[in-house]
């Protein structure tokens, strides 16, 4: 799996968008980049993956540049709940076999 | 989306008993699961595949005669640490792949004391 570089940390004020970057430069043409985050002292939660083209949920945006070398992961209105470690993974989406591998992450403050 | 239940969520033991912690998958079946172990302020790191009817796969370093992983059910995996000792002390994750996305357990926050 291609290897992901987050910035260790970030702030954001509650009530604005918080974006995340990822770069992925080694990214395959069929892997995916997923995002997942940790609350503290919980299992990390799924929030959005992609392959070339934006996507959108309930949770989130993910903005994937046309040369699929990084993205963006956009919480649209921060609120304090979303403060946790967010991380970027890139993977091949079919290989249900194979454990996903986390990097350091990006350690999210949504400050009041 | 699917649920995976893992219990119990943290547990307080002696040097030298043993701990079991249980993994459900709660609305699909799981051939595998992944068994992960997560130390303060770091990310998690792999400790063990978790194959049903068959052998666990353990990570280098990852000693599989203290970390004993049963899978005998398609919705269940368990992990016993046994002979705990204080360094075993950590935050325990399972997970599983129902599809292209992978679903964690609330995790199991273990202290020996």
């Amino acid at each position: 799996d291609a290897k992901t570089t987050q910035p260790t940390s970030m702030d954001c004020a509650e009530g604005r968008a918080a974006n995340l970057p990822c770069n992925h430069s080694t990214i395959s043409g069929n892997e995916y980049v997923y995002w997942y985050r940790q609350i503290h002292s919980q299992g990390p939660q799924y929030i959005i993956h992609g392959l070339k083209n934006n996507e959108t949920n309930e949770m989130a945006s993910l903005i994937i540049t046309e040369d699929r070398k990084s993205s963006t992961l956009i919480l649209p209105h921060a609120t304090l709940r979303d403060t946790a470690v967010y991380y970027c993974i890139v993977r091949v989406a079919d290989n249900y076999g194979q454990n996903f591998v986390f990097g350091p992450g990006t350690r999210l403050s949504v400050l009041p | 989306g699917a649920v995976v239940s893992q219990h119990p969520s943290r547990v307080i033991c002696k040097s030298g008993t043993s701990v079991k912690i249980e993994c459900r998958s709660l609305d699909f079946q799981a051939t595998t699961m992944f068994w992960y172990r997560q130390f303060p302020k770091k990310s998690l790191m792999l400790m063990a595949t978790s194959n049903e009817g068959s052998k666990a796969t353990y990570e280098q370093g990852v000693e599989k005669d203290k970390f004993l992983i049963n899978h005998a059910s398609l919705t269940l995996s368990t992990l016993t640490v046994t002979s705990a000792h204080p360094e075993d002390s950590s935050f325990y994750i399972c997970s599983a792949n129902p599809g292209p996305t992978a679903f964690f357990g609330q995790g199991t926050r273990l202290t020996v004391v």
